[in-house]
């Protein structure tokens, strides 16, 4: 089975700090995305990339930076938190060659 | 531009009940489409998709989804609801690497 992890399950930072996401995935996939999830919204792609180092914006992506040293890693990287980012955060996976996509458990962050 | 309508937000049913949620897409392109459940505190997980095969496509637990083009439609059904089926469902389209995702449906079982 696909495994995607994320680092934290809940996480309550202060306005203005740095925040790291953390998302991981066991199944040498190729994209990884990150999404905010807010109620009535769905899910908003923030960024995703398609290979180690390369990253393409979202629908979302101002506030947000990314990072793919790994090809298993994929950051979100909120470089000073404002209380409009408290979500649900979700990293999802997919293969090259696959059709879905395949979902963290979600952090769900809150700033204050 | 891809885009993906779910006609109400929350949907309740009794158990053992019919379960339509209705999801309609805009697509320039032919769309591989997906329904995604979410249960409460949890990431999303795959029902079922539709790659361009068979129109009518089963999913996990129970759950169906017919493709109608000339609708530009792909409503998922269950023909008897479960306890266990109360969640949030998501409908999504993919075009290219991106996939768009309507807003949710809130699945409501009732005793």
């Amino acid at each position: 089975d696909v495994k995607v992890t994320q680092s934290s399950r809940y996480l309550v930072k202060r306005t203005g700090e740095k925040v790291f996401l953390e998302c991981v995935q066991d199944m040498d996939h190729e994209n990884m995305f990150w999404y905010r999830q807010d109620p009535g919204l769905g899910l908003r792609l923030i960024y995703f990339s398609y290979d180690v180092k390369m990253k393409e914006k979202g629908d979302i992506p101002e506030g947000y930076s990314v990072s793919r040293e790994k090809k298993e890693r994929f950051s979100l990287i909120l470089e000073s938190a404002s209380t409009n980012q408290t979500s649900m955060y979700l990293c999802a996976s997919r293969g090259a060659k696959g059709y879905e996509q395949y979902f963290g458990p979600g952090t769900r962050l809150t700033v204050t | 531009a891809q885009s993906v309508t779910q006609l109400g937000s929350h949907v309740s049913v009794s158990e053992g009940a019919l379960v339509l949620l209705r999801c309609n897409y805009s697509s320039s392109v032919p769309p591989y489409l997906f329904w995604y459940v979410q249960y409460p505190n949890q990431g999303l997980q795959l029902l079922l998709k539709y790659t361009s095969a068979a129109t009518l496509v089963k999913g996990i637990n129970g759950f169906e989804a017919e493709f109608k083009k000339s609708e530009t439609s792909f409503h998922l059904t269950k023909p008897s609801a479960h306890m266990s089926d109360a969640a949030e469902y998501f409908c999504a389209v993919q075009n290219f690497n991106k996939f768009y995702f309507g807003s949710g449906t809130k699945l409501n079982v009732k005793p």
